[in-house]
């Protein structure tokens, strides 16, 4: 079956311009999970979404950064003037129910400022 | 905070050598334990995990104990091949640690014939 999709799998912005990075979950998965990795690290959690609700979005680094899931399916990751430290692959993954279940994680979207 | 060490690579093994690659973590409570794999050109998928003290996680060829005592995960694979090649990453998460997912910085393990 389908697995986790994201879009674009490459965005170039120039500094200060705003973004959306698309998820596409594996279908009947509540359980949806955003997270950041730069170059040489490991992923970094931003958010955690449960159906349609932000259930932890601690992992935020600043108000610039806002996920929402509206129908409780997809989600888009919106970052407002972003800045060249917003460059990395950011990831997303879904799962069944929690983390009891496996997260399968999506190919990444790459995302350079310039 | 919750987090997560493992060692720097890369790790440059010949065919049918044995592989460690160590992961010692920090957390409050109990949470379950996670390696997960990215080969080249592909997603990070899940190896294996345990869930409490002194489980074994296995797959694959390759396994890991949760040590609580040590507070250690280490990964291990008797006889690698060229095709394990990729990056291993240690991760934590559930119980106290919450509904996410706490990595290290990843291990490249190069593979040659």
């Amino acid at each position: 079956g389908a697995g986790v999709s994201q879009t674009p799998s490459n965005k170039v912005t120039e500094k200060g311009k705003y973004v959306e990075l698309r998820c596409d979950p594996i279908s009947g998965h509540t359980a949806l999970y955003w997270y950041r990795q730069s170059l040489g690290q490991g992923p970094e959690f931003l958010i955690y979404f449960q159906g349609t609700g932000a259930a932890d979005d601690s992992g935020l680094p600043n108000d610039r950064f806002f996920a929402v899931r509206p129908e409780g399916s997809v989600s888009t990751l919106k970052i407002q003037r972003t800045e060249r430290g917003d460059s990395a692959v950011y990831l997303c993954a879904s799962s069944l129910r929690d983390l009891a279940d496996t997260q399968y994680f999506g190919p990444g979207t790459r995302l350079t400022v310039l | 905070g919750d987090s997560v060490t493992q060692m720097e690579g890369p790790v440059t093994l010949s065919e049918e050598a044995f592989l460690t690659i160590n992961c010692t973590y920090t957390a409050t409570g109990y949470p379950s334990l996670f390696w997960y794999v990215q080969y080249p050109g592909e997603g990070l998928q899940l190896l294996l995990k345990a869930t409490k003290a002194d489980d074994k996680g296995s797959n694959k060829g390759f396994e890991a104990t949760y040590r609580k005592e040590t507070t250690s995960f280490h990964l291990e694979k008797g006889s690698v091949q060229v095709s394990d090649s990729a990056v291993y990453f240690c991760a934590l998460g559930g119980g106290a640690a919450g509904n996410k997912l706490t990595f290290g910085g990843g291990t490249r393990v190069l593979v040659k014939p």
